[in-house]
């Protein structure tokens, strides 16, 4: 979706390096949510971001939602070959909070070894 | 515990065929959605269902889609005269309600169409 960007829509890392990936929105974003999808699968859910200024955490990886809940960031840290496949952010930007989500265009990640 | 299951995970159907994909959500989550993804590309909004009640179906390309959860649980994704422009992967996802709560996805049904 227009709505929302991704960026950068791919990324080549050596493994151990640090990333981060961008998703941004004109509209506010009343829910926000991280999966990642590897090539011929679903997505996986990764985290999810609700409040302004909230930030999470699961293993290497954290996610943060700004103040104004218009952007959302998502670092890798130390990144490992496991890390490597397609990142989407998906939005509610609806206030009555129904679930439905709009996502960016995805975000391809290589880890090389 | 289960996840969200698809059926089948892949279809090939014959221009002007219909298609029938099923999607068993994990149990208990009353908000169900599909999602069209086509190749490199996010996935699109379809249709939402709040137990039995579809409150939303704006996203469904045409009428010859429908889609439906009568009982509040199972839900069916029906494609009615297939079109080559309806190959994409159909995504259901589940959430317990709302964007209050973590969505998850199933593996997808990837649809193509000759």
């Amino acid at each position: 979706s227009q709505e929302l960007e991704q960026s950068p829509q791919s990324l080549i890392v050596q493994e151990g390096k640090n990333l981060t990936i961008n998703c941004t929105s004109s509209k506010t974003l009343y829910g926000l949510y991280w999966y990642k999808q590897k090539y011929g699968e679903g997505l996986i859910f990764l985290m999810m971001l609700q409040k302004g200024g909230e930030e999470k955490s699961h293993e290497k990886i954290t996610a943060k939602l700004d103040e104004k809940k218009q952007q959302s960031s998502l670092h890798i840290t130390a990144s490992q070959p496991s890390h490597a496949g397609i990142y989407l952010c998906g939005a509610d930007i609806s206030s009555s909070n129904t679930g439905k989500l709009i996502f960016g265009q995805g975000t391809t990640l290589q880890v090389k070894p | 515990g289960a996840g969200v299951s698809q059926s089948p995970r892949y279809k090939v159907a014959k221009r002007g065929q219909d298609v029938a994909l099923r999607c068993d959500p994990i149990s208990g989550h009353v908000s169900l959605f599909w999602y069209q993804q086509a190749l490199g590309q996010g996935p699109e909004f379809l249709t939402y269902f709040q137990n039995e009640a579809q409150l939303d179906k704006s996203g469904l390309p045409s009428d010859r889609f429908f889609a439906e959860r009568p009982e509040g649980s199972v839900s069916t994704l029906k494609i009615q005269r297939t079109q080559q422009e309806d190959s994409a992967v159909y995504l259901c996802a589940s959430s317990l309600s709302g964007s209050a709560y973590e969505q998850y996805f199933g593996p997808g049904t990837r649809l193509t169409v000759t």
